[in-house]
């Protein structure tokens, strides 16, 4: 079975500034994928990220960019220029390749970006 | 992104009672539905898993005869909470997806939040 923690429970940031959140994973799968989800008060769970285990380049979106270390089972997400909108939960989580896109969540980081 | 529609967003039922959920893919077939519940500042659960034409697989510990899913169409699954109690009171979270192996992106209903009463 696989696990995912997210270690830090709340987060804040200052408006414009940059922030990271981490997640680290234990599996003894070598094919999978990871993702960041936010879910805002509306508690709409929104994509934020991709990464692909077989894929060494970190992704990006935007001002969104994990950094993924295999070897480690860690996958942060780092958030540049932190606007008022990003204030959310965010969840870390794991899915098995050929397992049917099941999705394993971590406990989720709520992050509040401060004007 | 495909979109995923969740009804309704916001329920009251009175205890003894039985509620239904459902969740639409509008745009795409989902041979794969999740149900997930989420308790107040934590993470999603999951409930059970739902594929198209057969019986759900339920996570350790959920009751299935209390969960009641029917997953008939590949479009519209349904969570139906049966003799509901105050302590069945949460948000409730549909998931849906394609179960292609090089399609893994997994499409979120807005939520409904249960209040029983």
């Amino acid at each position: 079975a696989q696990t995912v923690t997210q270690s830090q429970p709340e987060m804040s940031v200052q408006e414009a500034e940059t922030v990271t959140l981490s997640c680290t994973y234990d599996t003894s799968e070598n094919n999978y994928y990871l993702f960041w989800y936010k879910q805002p008060p509306s508690r709409q769970m929104i994509l934020v990220i991709r990464q692909e285990a077989y894929k060494q380049q970190n992704a990006t979106e935007n001002r969104f960019s994990v950094n993924f270390q295999k070897a480690a089972k860690s996958f942060s997400l780092k958030i540049s220029d932190s606007q008022l909108g990003d204030t959310a939960m965010y969840f870390c989580a794991f899915m098995r390749r050929n397992a049917g896109n099941m999705l394993t969540f971590g406990g989720g980081t709520r992050l509040m970006v401060k004007p | 992104g495909a979109v995923v529609s969740q009804h309704p967003s916001r329920v009251i039922c009175k205890s003894g009672t039985s509620v239904k959920i459902e969740c639409r893919s509008l745009d795409f077939q989902a041979t794969t539905m999740f149900w997930y519940r989420q308790f107040p500042k934590q993470s999603l659960m999951l409930m059970a898993t739902s594929n198209e034409g057969s019986k759900a697989t339920y996570e350790q510990g959920v009751e299935k005869d209390k969960f009641l899913i029917n997953h008939a169409s590949l479009t519209l699954s349904t969570l139906t909470v049966t003799s509901a109690h105050p302590e069945d009171s949460s948000f409730y979270i549909c998931s849906a997806t394609t179960g292609e192996v090089m399609n893994t992106e997994a499409f979120f209903g807005q939520g409904t939040r249960l209040t029983v009463v």
